[in-house]
């Protein structure tokens, strides 16, 4: 079955320091790999997504990047965190695009 | 554009008893695809459903049941006989077949459920 891992659960982290999430996918090939912010009382809005290695799409210009490294491997960075980069990310696979996405457990980022 | 309004913020509701979760949506769309998401105090999303624009045919799966109305686009959720676990916030999301931002779920803000025993 497929399984996907996110991780660090929960992060604080000063302003301007960087950060990396990393995100992996099990049990299957070439998904597509997304990764969401939920912010606090709001729902879900899409950062990145990837349809392969290397392939990474921008939905909403920021501080942030992502990276595919590997089929199953999702990473979102950023050089010099904000106070607004606070919130809730997840990351999320899914095996087509019309098809449902399946959510990690989320990392609950703090800058301060 | 597309839009997802999940009008009720939060919904109390006793142990036992029927809730229905309100979603509406907007797309100039006529193919497109729905979705249903729990999401527990753990954090992570919990996919429940999804539905396929050309399908009105409506689904119930255990306690849980969907009603499906593009008349009135709406794709309302259902709990009968609620239970603790079912304490959650819920999402319900819209996502295009085609075209550009195909590949995004836009969500609801969510309604937050709190089953009280």
């Amino acid at each position: 079955s497929q399984t996907i891992h996110q991780w660090p659960a929960t992060l604080v982290q000063p302003v301007g320091s960087p950060l990396s999430l990393e995100c992996t996918v099990e049990g299957t090939s070439n998904p597509n790999l997304y990764w969401y912010r939920q912010a606090a009382g709001r729902g879900l809005q899409l950062l990145f997504y990837s349809v392969g290695i290397g392939q990474i799409s921008s939905e909403v210009p920021q501080n942030l990047s992502a990276s595919r490294p590997q089929d199953r491997q999702f990473i979102l960075s950023s050089k010099k965190l904000l106070l607004s980069d606070s919130g809730f990310y997840l990351c999320a696979w899914s095996v087509v695009r019309e098809a449902e996405a399946f959510f990690g457990q989320g990392t609950r980022l703090t800058v301060v | 554009a597309q839009k997802v309004t999940q009008a009720q913020t939060e919904i109390s509701v006793v142990e036992k008893e029927d809730v229905t979760l309100d979603c509406v949506y907007e797309t100039r769309d006529t193919t497109y695809y729905l979705f249903w998401y729990k999401q527990p105090p753990s954090g992570e999303l919990v996919f429940l459903i999804r539905r396929n624009s050309f399908d009105e045919q409506n689904e119930i799966s255990g306690r849980y049941s969907w009603n499906f109305q593009k008349s009135t686009s709406s794709f309302n959720f259902t709990i009968t006989a609620s239970q603790v676990v079912d304490s959650a916030v819920y999402f319900c999301a819209l996502r295009r077949d085609s075209g550009a931002g195909s590949y995004q779920l836009t969500f609801g803000k969510g309604t937050k459920l709190s089953v009280i025993p």
